[in-house]
């Protein structure tokens, strides 16, 4: 299985700020997906990310308020660009990987951010 | 939108075993169900998956009806570690495809 790492485990930032996480694979991975959850909240998607491409975003979500680098097959960032305190959230990397008998996503421990 | 229905919430005794329904009336002949449980403030956990047979690990076992519209997630010997949001989701078993949650059902073990 997948393990993932990501920084900071957690931030206090203040509105108008931008804040970059990090998030590392122990194995090299075709895609990473980045995953939203608001307080009280299910997950939400908001892109995946390939490596060697631009990323897909969903719904909702744009490149200009959450750019996305992903520069190898084991690492990828998400910038939460000019706060505000809407984006109070934990936000959580992902990772797929499949063989012929399983395909199983396992996320990280994720990044608990608050805005002030 | 997800393509699932669970309860919002359910509570269960220690020790009894937990069991967690959820419906997909829609799923396509090649999704599997899945589940995932997340446990406060951690990222989702994978649990078990499966197609239309039954399917058992050593954490649960995955009942999927004949007509496969919808499955009961059993945790056998619920302990208080168990108490988490659980999830059940439908998606093909191949590719990348994403996971798409929904509200899931909040699990409550009561001592």
């Amino acid at each position: 299985s997948a393990v993932i790492s990501q920084k900071p485990s957690r931030d206090i930032c203040q509105r108008g700020t931008s804040l970059t996480i990090q998030c590392q694979v122990d194995s090299q991975v075709t895609m990473m997906f980045w995953y939203r959850q608001q307080p009280g909240q299910s997950l939400t998607l908001i892109a995946t990310a390939n490596q060697g491409s631009e990323a897909t975003y969903e719904s909702g979500f744009v490149i200009d308020k959450f750019p996305i680098s992903r520069p190898n097959l084991t690492f990828s960032t998400l910038t939460v660009s000019n706060m505000s305190p809407e984006d109070s959230s934990i936000y959580l990397c992902s990772v797929n990987q499949a063989t012929s008998s399983y395909n199983e996503q396992f996320f990280g421990p994720g990044t608990r951010l608050t805005v002030l | 939108d997800a393509k699932t229905t669970q309860p919002p919430s359910m509570d269960c005794a220690e020790g009894r075993a937990a069991n967690l329904p959820c419906n997909h009336s829609t799923i396509s002949g090649n999704e599997y169900v899945y589940w995932y449980r997340q446990i406060h403030s951690q990222g989702p956990q994978y649990i078990i998956h499966g197609l239309k047979n039954n399917e058992t690990n050593e954490m649960a076992s995955l009942i999927i009806t004949e007509d496969r519209k919808s499955s009961t997630l059993i945790l056998p010997h619920a302990t208080l570690r168990d108490t988490a949001v659980y999830y059940c989701i439908v998606r093909p078993n191949f590719g990348n495809e994403k996971l798409t949650f929904g509200t899931g059902t909040r699990l409550t073990i009561i001592p």
